[in-house]
């Protein structure tokens, strides 16, 4: 079967950083993309990977590793408002997004 | 623009009852997609459609029926609300359903099915 493996919680202080790790075993892969949702919202697209390496935007970093179907994002600076849910999601070899349960992050001051 | 939009917000079912899901976007997107989302669980593709006049199953598809007669408007259908129902859906929209294509959501209806 497909699956997508991420931590249920995380918690980091404010200012400091926080790496969420996402591991993969699907049927074929052709891209990952993380989101972000907020309590009560819907998900937004933070990064999209399909490459190995590191993706930098901003405050904000997504690495990829096929070979080891692994890949986590990078917060920087973390600030209150990244209090979110990160959903890794990963496209398999029929173009079909497979979801993970995503990581609950809890900022503290 | 005001992307992918749904109506309603918030709704109580009793079982057995029907309602119908309307998502509606204006970015010319082809391609829509309804899903469901649990606590604990990812979010979970119910149906999809690849462009107006066309629908398939996703990965939950059973007690939902849908319609893209609008390029525009995605209908979700549930015939007769079971408490399993009970969840919170999401509808999204692509340009295309190529590997690097940003998937956008609406805000998201919270069913509630007693």
């Amino acid at each position: 079967g497909q699956n997508i493996d991420q931590p249920t919680e995380m918690t980091a202080t404010e200012g400091a950083i926080v790496q969420i790790n996402c591991t993969y075993q699907t049927s074929g892969f052709n891209g990952l993309f993380w989101y972000q949702q907020h309590a009560g919202e819907a998900p937004t697209f933070l990064s999209y990977n399909v490459l190995d390496g590191l993706e930098e935007k901003g405050r904000f970093s997504s690495f990829l590793s096929r070979s080891k179907g692994y890949s986590y994002l990078l917060l920087k600076e973390l600030q209150m408002k990244d209090s979110a849910s990160y959903l890794c999601a990963v496209i398999d070899s029929n173009y079909q997004l497979i979801w993970g349960a995503g990581t609950k992050l809890i900022i503290k001051p | 623009n005001a992307g992918v939009t749904q109506t309603p917000k918030f709704r109580v079912l009793k079982t057995g009852q029907s309602m119908t899901l309307l998502c509606a976007q204006d970015m010319n997107h082809e391609y829509m997609y309804w899903y469901r989302q649990d606590p604990g669980m990812g979010l979970r593709l119910i149906h999809y459609s690849v462009g107006e006049g066309t629908t398939a199953k996703g990965e939950v598809p059973d007690g939902y029926n849908v319609s893209r007669l609008k390029k525009q408007n995605f209908l979700l259908g549930l015939e007769s609300a079971a408490p399993s129902q009970t969840s919170v859906y999401f509808c999204a929209s692509t340009r295309t359903s190529g590997s690097a294509d940003t998937q956008y959501f609406g805000p998201g209806t919270r069913l509630t099915v007693l």
